[in-house]
């Protein structure tokens, strides 16, 4: 099993480009998640499903919108980078399956924005 | 809004020592606490806690709770440079499971 994988690992933008990221995962995971971490700050969430065609907001959710067509592919999409998009991304999975709530994580994209 | 507080945010030790880092919290709606280590990477999963007064151990990991003073401590003795890393808390407390998470400690082993 590959786990939680995530495309591109780096990236860099200029100021209004957009972009998607993708996340998978082949864990048959119902919940999947978004989140940025920013230097000294943790992890923020952006957006979570609870399942295919099934999105809410996070924390942190300006910016950004996301999609989740198929079970195993949650998409976060940015529709006109701003700087302050700049930070490392992590998409999450984890079963409903389980009250043990680990969530397994993916390697992260870096994202630039100029 | 839900909040989760970790201190120190950094430390500095020598191979051998002791470290306690300290995690509170203030959620609506607590599920679990859990605490993670991340070195460069993707977090990597530590500790589930759920209640009070249990300690969890892993080696020389070993994490507790206070559900009534609402903080948790992760314990990690005789240091090793490998325990180099930032050590996130996180609280599950949404109705999808969602965790928020403290801003890590950042810990570093010299030799």
């Amino acid at each position: 099993n590959a786990g939680v994988t995530q495309t591109p690992k780096f990236r860099v933008l200029k100021t209004g480009q957009s972009m998607t990221l993708l996340c998978a995962q082949d864990m048959n995971h119902e919940y999947m998640y978004w989140y940025r971490q920013d230097p000294g700050m943790g992890l923020r969430l952006i957006h979570y499903s609870v399942g295919e065609g099934t999105t809410a907001k996070g924390e942190v959710p300006d910016g950004y919108n996301v999609s989740r067509l198929k079970k195993q592919n949650f998409l976060l999409g940015l529709e006109s980078a701003a700087p302050s998009q700049t930070s490392v991304y992590f998409c999450a999975s984890r079963t409903v399956h389980s009250s043990y709530n680990e969530q397994f994580f993916g390697p992260g994209t870096r994202l630039t924005v100029l | 809004e839900d909040k989760v507080v970790q201190s120190p945010l950094s430390l500095v030790v020598h191979e051998g020592d002791t470290v306690t880092l300290n995690c509170s919290y203030e959620v609506t709606n607590f599920r679990s606490l859990l605490w993670y280590k991340q070195e460069k990477k993707a977090p990597t999963f530590l500790f589930m806690l759920t209640s009070s007064g249990i300690e969890k151990k892993s080696g020389r990991l070993s994490s507790i709770l206070d559900k009534k003073e609402l903080f948790s401590i992760l314990n990690i003795t005789a240091t090793q440079t490998g325990d180099s890393a930032v050590y996130l808390c996180a609280v599950d407390s949404g109705s999808a499971r969602q965790l928020t998470f403290g801003s890590g400690t950042q810990l570093t082993v010299l030799p």
